[in-house]
């Protein structure tokens, strides 16, 4: 079946630092892709997306670019700031599971003054 | 209200009990999903509606769990007979229809703790 793979955290950087969290899927159909971000005490909100192979999403300073060939949906950003600091997870939504969201482990962002 | 809410946010109970949690999603949203989301368990996939339809159950972990939704709004999850294991947070979504290019809005959850 369809599934999400991150890389673990928690992932500790110094503000303006750069950010990259690895999101690598493997899924039968023609998934779209999702970054979601949980600020603490808040709930899931929707970071960016792409539907399409070599789509780009982009929000808050955020991109993430949809590789099919190597099947990976790397979220970045060049100069992050405390605010950042949240928990990031990557999913997937295809036709095949009724768009359900797949979701991978989540990995908290850690992001020191 | 402009976003999915969720009641109650918290809900304490002792095992055994049952409990009956709500979503009402973004108004003319026609796709309703149930997550939840647990220390051990990550994110996991429950039950999905589209309309007052459920095609897909494949997730509910039991038949302790069930889920109907009325008036293609509101929907209620139900956990008969609680176990300790079904403490987690319970996360409602809805979408504008199915598709890949139709987002999943959250609401804040329900913490569900069960003594």
């Amino acid at each position: 079946g369809d599934s999400v793979t991150q890389m673990e955290g928690p992932v500790t950087l110094s503000e303006e630092a750069f950010l990259t969290i690895n999101c690598t899927y493997t899924a039968t159909g023609y998934p779209s892709l999702f970054w979601y971000v949980q600020y603490p005490g808040e709930g899931l909100q929707l970071l960016l997306k792409a539907t399409k192979a070599d789509d780009k999403g982009s929000n808050k300073g955020f991109e993430a670019t949809y590789r099919k060939e190597t099947t990976s949906f790397h979220l970045e950003k060049g100069s992050v700031q405390v605010s950042d600091s949240a928990v990031y997870f990557c999913a997937l939504s295809d036709r095949g599971s009724n768009y359900q969201l797949i979701w991978g482990a989540g990995t908290k962002l850690i992001i020191k003054p | 209200g402009a976003g999915v809410s969720q009641s109650p946010s918290n809900k304490v109970t002792e095992k055994g009990k049952d409990v009956e949690l709500r979503c009402d999603p973004i108004s003319g949203h026609t796709a309703l999903y149930w997550y939840r989301q647990s220390l051990g368990q990550g994110l996991e996939f429950l039950i999905y509606f589209q309309g007052n339809s459920a095609p897909d159950k494949s997730g509910l972990p039991s038949d302790r769990f069930s889920a109907e939704r009325t008036g293609g709004s509101v929907s209620t999850l139900t956990i008969q007979r609680t176990q300790q294991e079904d403490s987690a947070v319970y996360l409602c979504a809805s979408s504008r229809g199915q598709g890949n290019n139709q987002p999943q809005h959250f609401g804040d959850g329900t913490r569900l703790s069960i003594l």
